[in-house]
């Protein structure tokens, strides 16, 4: 079983819908990484978050380290949202870490 | 401001046949890593440093080397490229404070076939 799961691995939305993807890991986490990766290719960090909530334009991150679980929401969503969203936890190990990652959500926002 | 480069973009490998990938980033960041990504699985950590003169493994590290002989680089190599190396390499890099990592920020990636 992966450390990190992600659901759905694909998801198609109209534009403007409100759009969740999940992310649920089964160990230990300093902190949680949300990482878009454009249909190019390159990698962008969106947030990285080790409690609460973070909010950054249209998109929301939340984190409850209780239930070891983690949601990416993305509001009035567009089409220049499609992209492959990626969920990545940090494992601390004798004071390196490390990141773990999920095998990412396919995001199609349709016009 | 460049960020975090790798050169080269694309290559193409005989099986046997070395190389090195290398990563530059202009940001003065301490934490360097280099990563596998492959069709149906996520990314998967090869080699790590956390600091100029350090190496250490991740969770995919066979067949691989590296060295960081000056903060602002991290070398990947291959002694003898197999065809299951065959993937897209990504390199990141990251500020720490107090010996923890933060935001990671990533190379453009580096596309190898190995035939």
């Amino acid at each position: 079983k992966n450390e990190v799961e992600q659901s759905p691995q694909n998801l198609t939305a109209q534009e403007g819908e409100f759009i969740t993807i999940n992310c649920s890991y089964s160990v230990g986490i300093s902190a949680l990484h949300w990482l878009q990766q454009h249909p190019g290719g390159g990698i962008v960090s969106l947030f990285m978050l080790s409690s609460g909530k973070k909010k950054h334009g249209r998109l929301i991150a939340t984190i409850n380290i209780q239930e070891k679980h983690s949601s990416l929401h993305i509001t009035a969503s567009h089409p220049r949202d499609s992209a492959v969203y990626i969920c990545a936890v940090i494992k601390t190990r004798g004071g390196s870490e490390k990141l773990v990652f999920g095998k990412g959500t396919k995001l199609t926002v349709n016009p | 401001n460049a960020g975090v480069t790798q050169t080269p973009k694309f290559r193409v490998l005989k099986t046997g046949q070395s190389m090195t990938l290398l990563c530059a980033q202009d940001m003065n960041h301490e934490y360097m890593y280099w990563y596998r990504q492959d069709p149906g699985m996520g990314l998967r950590l090869i080699h790590y440093s956390v600091g100029e003169g350090t190496t250490a493994k991740g969770e995919v590290p066979d067949g691989y080397n590296v060295s960081r002989l000056k903060k602002q680089n991290f070398l990947l190599g291959l002694e003898s490229a197999a065809p299951s190396q065959t993937s897209v390499y990504f390199c990141a890099s990251s500020f720490e404070i107090g010996g923890s990592s933060y935001e990671q920020y990533f190379g453009p990636g580096t596309r190898l076939t190995v035939t």
